[in-house]
């Protein structure tokens, strides 16, 4: 089945600690995004990629950083950097020439 | 500055009753808007609007879109306790030479008594 996959679904993080958060798609989608939710809150932007080798920056990416060497994978690293981690992340694709976004099934990152 | 603003931010009802959310917007460069809904992860897509005026449905659930007076409605009828989760609205805009953006709003949560 195609779709997004988001592991691990539940992540702690000890203070000064890189964490890394997977996400693969097997859709083909050229673009793929990160996003922050915090309770009560709607999704805020970390970074996307439109495309293989290339990444920009979102509303809020102060303290995370991204690679994407291939086209089915766009890892996010929440560094020591960022002071305030606790929060559930989602990743997302989207097809060429389409708005609509599909979503993976996120990550709750902790702070221990 | 763009922003999209979603009302009730949360709402409870019973079993049966219908509801409407609602989602304003002030967006350049407008070219869709999307509902999506979210009940514990992944939020899950339930319609894109681009013309005024047009309902679209499926099963109990409809939307509209309002493109002169900036907003849109997604209508539950007849409303079960699965329906309960937060309800995203979000608008796309395109801008030349720019990288497509998506604008979330905070979400409405909706919660059926049974």
């Amino acid at each position: 089945d195609g779709g997004i996959t988001q592991s691990p679904k539940y992540l702690f993080r000890k203070e000064g600690q890189n964490v890394t958060l997977s996400c693969e798609q097997n859709l083909n989608h050229d673009a793929m995004y990160w996003y922050r939710q915090d309770p009560g809150q709607g999704l805020r932007l970390i970074y996307y990629s439109q495309i293989v080798n290339d990444f920009q920056k979102g509303d809020i990416a102060e303290g995370y950083s991204v690679s994407r060497e291939k086209k089915e994978s766009f890892p996010l690293t929440v560094t020591s950097a960022q002071k305030n981690p606790t929060a559930f992340y989602l990743c997302a694709s989207r097809p060429e020439l389409n708005e609509k976004l599909f979503f993976g099934s996120g990550t709750q990152l902790s702070v221990l | 500055e763009d922003k999209v603003v979603q009302s009730p931010l949360s709402l409870v009802v019973h079993e049966g009753d219908t509801v409407t959310l609602n989602c304003s917007y002030e967006v350049t460069n407008f070219r869709s808007l999307l509902w999506y809904k979210q009940e514990k992860k992944a939020p899950t897509f339930l319609f894109m609007l681009t013309s005024s005026g047009i309902e679209k449905k499926s099963g109990r659930l409809s939307s509209i879109l309002d493109k002169k007076e900036l907003f849109s409605i997604l209508n539950i009828t007849a409303t079960q306790t699965g329906d309960s989760a937060v309800y995203l609205c979000a608008v796309a805009s395109f801008e030349v030479d720019s990288n497509y953006q998506l604008i979330w709003g905070a979400g409405t949560k909706l919660i059926i008594k049974p």
